[in-house]
């Protein structure tokens, strides 16, 4: 089936540590998203591809980094430089070049907690 | 630069009535999409409805239909016959034919009481 798969769901990570997020889509899509929820929040876009070995900051892109080697895959790493990283973390994906007309779809999410 | 504004941060609707969620939005870009998306306790997030700026007629799909004004740069989303399995939290966003990033609003949480 295709679709769009995160994981793990449940990342727990010391303060101080790096952790790394993954997210593989088998839709052939040419864009993905990566976006941050905290708690009765709304969805806010750390980083975005368009294609590969290409990707632009979204609206709160500090204390993350990405890459984008591969269409299937867009790895978003979570540096100690991200003061307060608790939150979940969606990944999305969605064909480009379509004058904004096609959805996105998301993957199920994953849950990092610093403990 | 894109933005999307919802101003009910939460709703409170009878069983089997009809609600309106609001979203309001802002672009530069000359054409662009507007989507809802449902996204229940679980966290997942479910696509409902999508409108296109220049689509001339208002999207449907099943009890949802998207109540667009151009004009107005407003994009209500209208739930029919409201059902308990409608509680859930609700995104609007919007993708511009330029600017292809996702943006979406800050939602709305929807309870639907028996």
């Amino acid at each position: 089936d295709g679709g769009i798969t995160q994981s793990p769901k449940y990342l727990f990570r010391k303060e101080g540590q790096n952790v790394t997020l993954s997210c593989e889509q088998n839709l052939n899509h040419d864009a993905m998203y990566w976006y941050r929820q905290d708690p009765g929040q709304g969805l806010r876009l750390i980083y975005y591809s368009q294609i590969v070995n290409d990707f632009q900051k979204g609206d709160i892109a500090e204390g993350y980094s990405v890459s984008r080697e591969k269409k299937e895959s867009f790895p978003l790493t979570v540096t100690s430089a991200q003061k307060n990283p608790t939150a979940f973390y969606l990944c999305a994906s969605s064909i480009a070049g379509t004058g904004g007309t096609t959805e996105a779809f998301f993957g199920q999410g994953t849950r990092l907690t610093v403990v | 630069a894109q933005k999307i504004t919802q101003t009910q941060p939460g709703m409170f609707v009878q069983e089997k009535e009809a609600v309106t969620l609001d979203c309001t939005y802002d672009t530069s870009d000359p054409s662009y999409g507007l989507f809802w998306y449902k996204q229940p306790s679980s966290g997942e997030m479910i696509f409902l409805i999508y409108q296109g700026s220049y689509d001339q007629q208002n999207a449907t799909e099943g009890r949802y239909s998207l109540n667009f004004q151009k004009a107005r740069k407003s994009a209500n989303l209208v739930i029919s016959a409201s059902q308990l399995g409608d509680s859930a939290m609700y995104f609007c966003a919007m993708r511009g034919a330029i600017d292809e990033k996702l943006t979406f609003g800050t939602g709305t949480r929807l309870t639907i009481i028996p």
